[in-house]
């Protein structure tokens, strides 16, 4: 089967440093995408990694670790606008742009 | 340019009716996909297209559920008979190529409940 694993919900101050892990188990793997979804909005692409490493975008940074099937968005320098649910999403073998999608962590930023 | 636009953003409406939601994808897209968000369940792909064909319809969770792509620049997707179990955010997504690092684009959403 193909599952992935990321916290319901994280809390954060303005200001920190914030990172939400992601575990995947899929029968293939193309890379890993990040989207964001405020309340009552649609979800938004952020960030996609097919290879091990960093990528940065600003005050948001994505990680891969393809052997550990593992990865995780930094967000720095937090601020209230931030507040939303994040997803993680996997690309598998299956299908080509198939995105099958985590539940999401819904981080709340507060002053 | 337009994003993804679907139509209607609400729809309110008593079970056993028929609901047809509608989704315009970006021009020059040719991946469209269609998504069903609940709290429960979190956000599942109910079916996708390629180029106006269907190419996997295993998330549509019963025969009441049907899509078309009968263009590049309109899809359904239909209900019919409407169950209340039925109310959830749906979401229709475009994207341009099949590689793997192109984005999926959401439109905002039908928020869809069945009485």
């Amino acid at each position: 089967g193909q599952s992935l694993e990321q916290p319901s919900e994280v809390t954060a101050v303005e200001g920190a440093i914030v990172q939400i892990n992601c575990t995947y188990q899929t029968s293939g793997f193309y890379g890993l995408s990040w989207y964001q979804q405020h309340d009552g909005g649609a979800p938004t692409f952020l960030s996609y990694n097919a290879l091990d490493g960093l990528e940065e975008t600003g005050r948001f940074s994505s990680f891969l670790s393809r052997s550990d099937s593992y990865g995780y968005l930094l967000l720095q320098e937090l601020q209230m606008k931030d507040s939303a649910s994040y997803f993680c999403a996997v690309t598998d073998g299956g299908s080509q742009g198939n995105l099958i999608f985590g539940k999401g962590t819904k981080l709340s930023v507060k002053p | 340019d337009a994003g993804v636009i679907q139509s209607p953003r609400h729809e309110v409406t008593e079970m056993g009716q028929e609901v047809t939601l509608r989704c315009k994808p970006i021009s020059g897209h040719d991946y469209l996909f269609w998504y069903r968000q609940t709290m429960m369940r979190g956000l599942e792909l109910l079916i996708y297209f390629n180029n106006n064909v269907p190419i996997d319809d295993s998330g549509m969770p019963e025969d009441r559920f049907s899509a078309k792509m009968p263009n590049a620049s309109f899809s359904t997707l239909k209900i019919q008979p409407s169950e209340p179990r039925d109310s959830a955010v749906y979401f229709c997504a475009s994207k341009r190529g099949g590689g793997s690092n192109q984005p999926q684009h959401f439109g905002d959403g039908t928020r869809l409940s069945i009485l």
